[in-house]
């Protein structure tokens, strides 16, 4: 079945500065890969997507890049805030209607 | 997106008694959930897989005897956590998946239910 690997788990970044994560995963076959931010104890929230079709995704801070090839995908905060400050967890699912796949999780801790 | 919502949102509860968790996708006719269990600074695992009208698909080490799921209708399925023990303790999320809906794959989160087995 479908895996993903995230890392690192933990991800400590001064106020201003850039933070990554990275994803693989493993099934050729799937075409979304969402990620979500979850603070402590709420729900997790979409932050951004991208589709196998597209090799990059911009949304302010924010942005995605998928390279379908190596099956990686990461997610890039730009000038980070203490507010960023959660756990992101990337996915991978075959679209909407089929079941959804999440890496370990990162902690980022935005020091201000 | 959709909105979706959860009932109750904690529930503490004796060994061996059974707790039932409902998820509700408010604005959106929902033919798929999912429900997800949550340990402490764990990630997301999927349960199973809920289809409106028909039985769940549940996920490899899931017992579906003990975990009933229902999806009676397109706003409505139910996790019944039978004969519950400390262990099943866990933060339990359900989503909906929005396929159909134009221009989005994305599944969208209930609040979740913390469920505390005594």
């Amino acid at each position: 079945g479908e895996n993903v690997e995230q890392h690192p788990s933990t991800l400590s970044v001064q106020e201003g500065d850039s933070a990554v994560i990275k994803c693989t995963y493993s099934d050729s076959a799937s075409n979304y890969f969402p990620w979500y931010k979850q603070e402590l104890g709420k729900r997790p929230q979409l932050i951004i997507d991208i589709r196998s079709n597209v090799g990059e995704k911009k949304d302010q801070r924010i942005a995605v890049t998928l390279n379908k090839t190596a099956k990686h995908f990461s997610l890039h905060i730009t000038e980070t805030q203490p507010e960023d400050s959660a756990v992101y967890f990337c996915a991978a699912s075959w679209g909407g209607g089929f079941k959804t796949i999440f890496g370990a999780g990162t902690r980022l801790f935005v020091k201000a | 997106g959709a909105v979706v919502s959860q009932h109750p949102s904690w529930v503490i509860c004796k060994s061996g008694t059974s707790v039932k968790i409902e998820c509700r996708s408010l604005d959106f006719q929902a033919t798929t959930m999912f429900w997800y269990r949550q340990f402490p600074k764990q990630s997301l695992m999927l349960m199973a897989t809920s289809n409106e009208g028909s039985k769940a698909t549940y996920e490899q080490g899931v017992e579906k005897d003990k975990f009933l799921i229902n999806h009676a209708s397109l706003t409505l399925s139910t996790l019944t956590v039978t004969s519950a023990h400390p262990e099943d303790s866990s933060f339990y999320i359900c989503s909906v998946g929005t396929s159909g809906r134009a221009g989005t794959d994305t599944q969208y989160f209930g609040p979740g239910t913390r469920l505390t087995v005594l």
